[in-house]
């Protein structure tokens, strides 16, 4: 399996806390993905990083950030939790080059109430 | 227009028979396509990826892909009811390292 974890794998938070979920990695992987998942949406991406403190926004970013100090850690904050993010919270990670394959974290299923 | 679409299903297919699942794709310069099985409450898991046009077969798998069209579609033979899970397809464009998944399609064998 590749060597990608996030934590924590279940939260339950209440609605205007800040959150913070950790993806880490031990592949050495440059790309690295944050995604969440609600039915009949498929996997939406939030933010992804191509380096160390090199992020860029996805197609819903908005109420998320991100940080990557670190190759090995992607972090995704949810600045004032809303009940609409509650999902379920992919990571990703993939190689240097478009042609390799984008492996998954277990995910992380956040409760806002 | 969403960047990758896909037909969220469910589709049925009885067991022994030729699942077909398709995409379509917006960036005509995309050029890595992936498709991803996902079984309920599980992670991604990669089936097959293909970045030139034509066909690529991997036992009972197979990718087409035709650039001219925008569409990629996964074609699984002698189907079988551990084929039954959510496919989802994905694209990365020639730009910025922007992988994106379509909505998926939610696949039913049926014994």
């Amino acid at each position: 399996d590749a060597g990608i974890t996030q934590s924590p794998r279940h939260k339950v938070t209440e609605t205007g806390t800040p959150v913070t979920l950790r993806c880490h990695q031990t592949e050495n992987h440059r790309y690295m993905y944050w995604y969440r998942q609600d039915p009949g949406h498929g996997l939406r991406l939030i933010h992804y990083s191509y380096g160390v403190k090199d992020t860029d926004k996805g197609e819903v970013s908005d109420g998320y950030s991100v940080s990557r100090s670190k190759t090995e850690d992607f972090l995704l904050t949810l600045e004032s939790a809303t009940s609409s993010q509650t999902s379920v919270y992919f990571c990703a990670i993939q190689g240097a080059t478009k042609n390799t394959e984008a492996f998954f974290g277990q995910g992380t299923r956040l409760t806002v109430v | 227009q969403k960047e990758v679409e896909q037909n969220s299903g469910p589709l049925s297919v009885p067991e022994g028979a030729i699942a077909s699942l398709n995409c379509t794709y917006s960036d005509r310069v995309s050029q890595s396509f992936f498709w991803y099985r996902q079984y309920s409450g599980k992670s991604p898991e990669l089936i097959m990826s293909i970045y030139s046009n034509g066909d690529k077969e991997d036992g009972r798998f197979t990718a087409q892909l035709n650039k001219a069209s925008q569409y990629v579609s996964l074609l699984i033979r002698d189907s079988q009811p551990s084929d039954s899970a959510t496919y989802l397809c994905a694209v990365i464009g020639r730009g910025a390292q922007k992988l994106v998944f379509g909505q998926g399609t939610r696949l039913t064998i049926n014994p």
